[in-house]
């Protein structure tokens, strides 16, 4: 079965402060994709990024950084320089990365709400 | 760039009553989507869709709801009829076939009173 924690149910932080959100995922698929979403109080989703199981690359955006470690199943998002724009809550997901068939549902984690204090 | 829509952004509706929430996918996209999010908690899988007919739905996907694409461009989630604990906010995505992940849709607020 496939499965996503977020342990931090809530998260508060002074501006300008690091944050680092965590995300562990099972999965029996051998290959598949991780995601972070973040969700602001307006209510949509915002993408922030899309990893594939077999690119193990940190990648850096701006003051986000993701590390992606497949040998402890974990995905984790690390806000840089905290902002209070960047409160909100944030979901990390997976899903089944195949070719043809719909079996790719999205497993959402439960999320973390992050709190930035100015 | 593309995008998935959704309207109503926001629906009110009595107990009992029929809802249609409507999303128009990306146009290229083949495999179709919807999820739901009480308020509060999670984001959860609710039925997929492909080729005209469910792939996969969930527990929560039940012969209260339908889903539909009347046309080319709309898909459709229908609930017959609404309960309290229906109130939640939907999601649309759609993706296009391949290894390609799904685009999600802004969503619809659906409270029922």
């Amino acid at each position: 079965a496939q499965k996503v924690t977020q342990a931090q149910t809530e998260i508060s932080v002074v501006e300008k402060e690091d944050v680092t959100l965590d995300c562990v995922y099972e999965t029996r698929d051998t290959t598949y994709y991780l995601f972070w979403y973040k969700q602001p109080p307006s209510g949509e989703l915002v993408f922030l990024i899309r990893r594939n199981s077999f690119d193990e690359q940190n990648e850096i955006s701006g003051r986000y950084s993701w590390n992606f470690q497949k040998s402890t199943s974990s995905f984790n998002f690390t806000i840089t320089a905290s902002q209070v724009v960047d409160s909100a809550v944030y979901f990390c997901a997976l899903s089944g990365l195949r070719w043809e068939t719909s079996y790719d549902k999205v497993i959402f984690g439960p999320g973390t709400s992050l709190s930035v204090i100015p | 760039e593309p995008e998935v829509t959704q309207t109503p952004s926001h629906q009110v509706t009595q107990m009992g009553q029929e809802v249609i929430l409507r999303c128009v996918p990306i146009s290229n996209h083949l495999y179709f989507y919807w999820y739901r999010q009480i308020l509060g908690q999670k984001v959860e899988f609710l039925v997929s869709f492909y080729n005209n007919e469910i792939s996969e739905k969930s527990e929560i996907f039940d012969d209260q709801f339908s889903v539909e694409r009347p046309d080319g461009s709309n898909f459709t989630l229908k609930i017959r009829s609404t309960k309290l604990e229906d109130s939640a906010m939907y999601f649309c995505a759609s993706r296009a076939g391949g290894f390609y992940e799904q685009y999600f849709g802004p969503g619809t607020r659906l409270t029922v009173t």
